[in-house]
């Protein structure tokens, strides 16, 4: 079964400051991976997905996220954060067959220290 | 492009309750999905209706089902609510074939048992 951990429950960050937000999976085959953004009372936005070949993939607000195979894991990186980032982020995995299904983890919630 | 649109944007019902949720798809899109997020949680599937049809089911009760009409346009019925129902309802719709997993998310719908 398609499973996704999201270690780190709650970040704090200063703007300005680089970020790192951790992403493993558990997944049969080769996944797809997505990297989505909840502000408060808001739906969910896409910020990046990797489906194959280049394992570093940009998305929107300046993020790009990293696969990497050996490790199961999809972390999601931004070199320097603003206040606005500030929300929930959750990743999620995606399988080949059937429905677009997508499995969520528990998100992370990121704040911005000014 | 309109997006997907979802009403009512809160309600509140009394447990064993039967409540209607609604979902205008983004234009074009001809598969919409739902998902359960409950506080502090990421998003779970219920399930996804293409071209009026099931075409996907979570691990949740028959007393959660759907309808896809012509128009692509959906509706989330919960009967004999519990008190564990409250939770954001999300709807999505997507067009597979364009890359997969095109969702575009509704903002939700805010449901509390009482």
């Amino acid at each position: 079964a398609q499973s996704v951990t999201q270690p780190d429950i709650h970040i704090t960050v200063s703007e300005g400051a680089s970020l790192e937000l951790r992403c493993n999976y558990s997944y049969g085959a080769t996944p797809y991976l997505f990297w989505y953004v909840q502000s408060p009372g808001q739906g969910l936005q896409l910020l990046l997905k990797y489906f194959s070949g280049d394992t570093l993939v940009q998305g929107i607000k300046g993020f790009e996220a990293e696969f990497k195979r050996s490790q199961s894991s999809f972390n999601l990186r931004k070199p320097s954060v603003h206040w606005s980032d500030a929300a929930e982020y959750f990743c999620a995995v995606g399988g080949l067959q059937g429905a677009q299904k997508l499995v969520f983890g528990q998100g992370t919630r990121l704040t911005i220290n000014p | 492009e309109t997006g997907v649109t979802q009403s009512p944007t809160h309600l509140i019902k009394t447990r064993g309750q039967q409540v209607t949720l609604r979902c205008s798809s983004q234009s074009g899109h001809n598969t919409v999905s739902w998902y359960q997020q409950a506080l502090g949680q990421g998003p779970q599937f219920i399930f996804q209706y293409y071209r009026e049809e099931e075409n996907g089911r979570g691990n949740f009760p028959p007393r959660f089902s759907g309808l896809q009409f012509p128009n692509y346009s959906s509706e989330l019925n919960v009967n004999a609510l519990e008190l564990d129902d409250s939770a954001l309802y999300l709807c999505a719709s997507s067009q597979p074939g364009q890359g997969g997993y095109g969702y575009t998310f509704g903002s939700g719908t805010r449901l509390t048992v009482v």
